[in-house]
């Protein structure tokens, strides 16, 4: 079986701060890791993802994501936050094999303050 | 770009009514799902289906059908409607892409109130 874990539900930061979106997922195979965003009203679009090779990916809005194996993490990073940002963040994990499916953490809201 | 597109973004039903939520998309993938989506408990997956006709059980499959006649439309339905059904529902479609990698296209969500 294979969870995602995301503390918090909200995680606040003032314009042009250091954001840090933490997700530490459960796989018994090595796992794909994706992180989704999902603005006010909108459905969910990917932001970035890690299958194989290099640990650390980037996506889009300047945001990136660092496959720490022995950790179980995947912590979604940017460095200096916008106003545009403020919205629901989702980190999700799937595996190899027919019929896997994407499991989904529970979200954190991300609010940035002026 | 990809688009999936549900048919009604806001939904208000009787409890014992018979609901359904359409979503199409456009870019011939093979695999399509539906979600809900609850405050504090992220995305549960409801169903989802691989090619025309084929459906599998998602996580939370009761009091849902689904169906799929073409590879474009998606339906989901709800038999018999009842209050811990009021949600968000989400669909989402992607290739067939190797096992396990689900890079998924959402729709904008349809908001159900079951009265």
């Amino acid at each position: 079986a294979q969870s995602v874990t995301q503390l918090g539900s909200h995680v606040s930061v003032s314009e042009g701060a250091l954001v840090l979106l933490r997700c530490n997922y459960s796989s018994s195979v090595p796992p794909y890791l994706f992180w989704y965003v999902q603005y006010p009203n909108q459905g969910l679009q990917l932001l970035l993802k890690y299958t194989t090779g290099a640990t650390l990916v980037k996506g889009i809005n300047g945001f990136e994501a660092e496959f720490k194996k022995s950790e179980t993490s995947f912590h979604l990073t940017k460095p200096s936050a916008h106003m545009s940002d403020a919205a629901e963040y989702f980190c999700a994990v799937t595996r190899t094999g027919a019929n896997s499916k994407l499991t989904f953490g529970k979200g954190i809201t991300l609010s940035v303050r002026p | 770009d990809v688009k999936v597109t549900q048919s009604s973004r806001y939904l208000v039903k009787r409890t014992g009514e018979k609901v359904f939520l359409e979503c199409v998309q456009d870019m011939d993938h093979e695999n399509m799902f539906w979600y809900r989506q609850d405050p504090g408990l992220g995305l549960r997956l409801i169903y989802f289906s691989y090619d025309v006709k084929m459906k599998e059980k998602g996580d939370i499959p009761e009091g849902y059908s689904v169906s799929r006649e073409k590879k474009e439309r998606f339906s989901l339905i709800l038999e018999s409607a009842s209050t811990n059904q009021t949600s968000m529902y989400l669909c989402a479609s992607s290739f067939l892409q190797p096992p396990g990698v689900w890079e998924l296209f959402f729709g904008e969500g349809s908001r159900l109130t079951v009265l």
